[in-house]
């Protein structure tokens, strides 16, 4: 079965740092590409980054560019999320989740447990 | 980024009852429009993807319809695990994927 495990989310303060992880199994990661969801506390979803097969396209939303870096290790079957200068706004549960593709369309259809990462002032 | 708006933002049904979510966009997507449900404390979970097309081992009481700019999530004869928040999500621009504000199914 396909799974997807987050971790790093910790407590810190505003201006910290923080280094998330997604361990995948049960499927070949080198062949997906990935990407970062999180969801602010009572808020709904918002896609943060993604990361090519390759690990060498990545796209970044406004609100972290800049400040987060997708990396993947593909003999690991691991995907990172380093988050630097970090806001109280970035509080949220973190979620990777798998993108598939089938001909013009695409989805994700594997979701990790997510991992919280809270920021205070 | 391509802006999603969903309605109702929540509404009450009751087991054995269908209800109807719609989604819109300010911009056509054809059929790119993928559907989750997430459940307190859980992550999102794949419902429909392209519109239409149900993700494997989802019940068949889940339908998905549209395209261009508005889209509907059916779920007929409601059971008592369907109550949860549904999202859409615009799938067409893959440089900044975008989902809809979720919608409250509870109980009445």
């Amino acid at each position: 079965d396909v799974q997807l495990v987050e971790s790093g989310g910790d407590y810190v303060q505003t201006g910290g740092s923080l280094r998330l992880s997604c361990a995948a199994s049960g499927f070949n990661f080198k062949n997906f590409e990935m990407i970062w969801v999180r969801q602010s506390p009572g808020k709904g979803l918002d896609w943060i980054s993604n990361i090519d097969e390759g690990g060498t396209t990545m796209s970044y939303a406004d609100s972290v560019k800049g400040r987060f870096t997708v990396s993947r290790d593909n003999a690991k079957r691991s995907l990172y999320l380093q988050m630097n200068g970090l806001r109280v706004e970035d509080t949220a549960v973190y979620y990777c989740a798998r993108v598939r593709y089938s001909s013009s369309l695409n989805w994700f259809d594997s979701w990790g447990q997510g991992t919280l990462v809270a920021v205070s002032s | 980024d391509i802006q999603m708006t969903q309605s109702p933002l929540s509404l009450s049904a009751s087991v054995g009852g269908s209800v109807s979510i719609t989604c819109r966009t300010n911009q056509s997507i054809g059929y790119h429009l993928n559907w989750y449900q997430q459940k307190p404390g859980k992550a999102p979970k794949l419902l429909i993807f392209g519109a239409s097309n149900l993700q494997s081992g989802v019940p068949s009481r889940f339908r998905g319809s549209g395209s261009g700019t508005d889209f509907t999530l059916t779920i007929g004869s409601l059971q008592p695990e369907d109550f949860a928040i549904y999202y859409c999500q615009q799938s067409y621009n893959t440089l900044a994927w975008t989902f809809g504000q979720g919608t409250k199914v509870a109980f009445k």
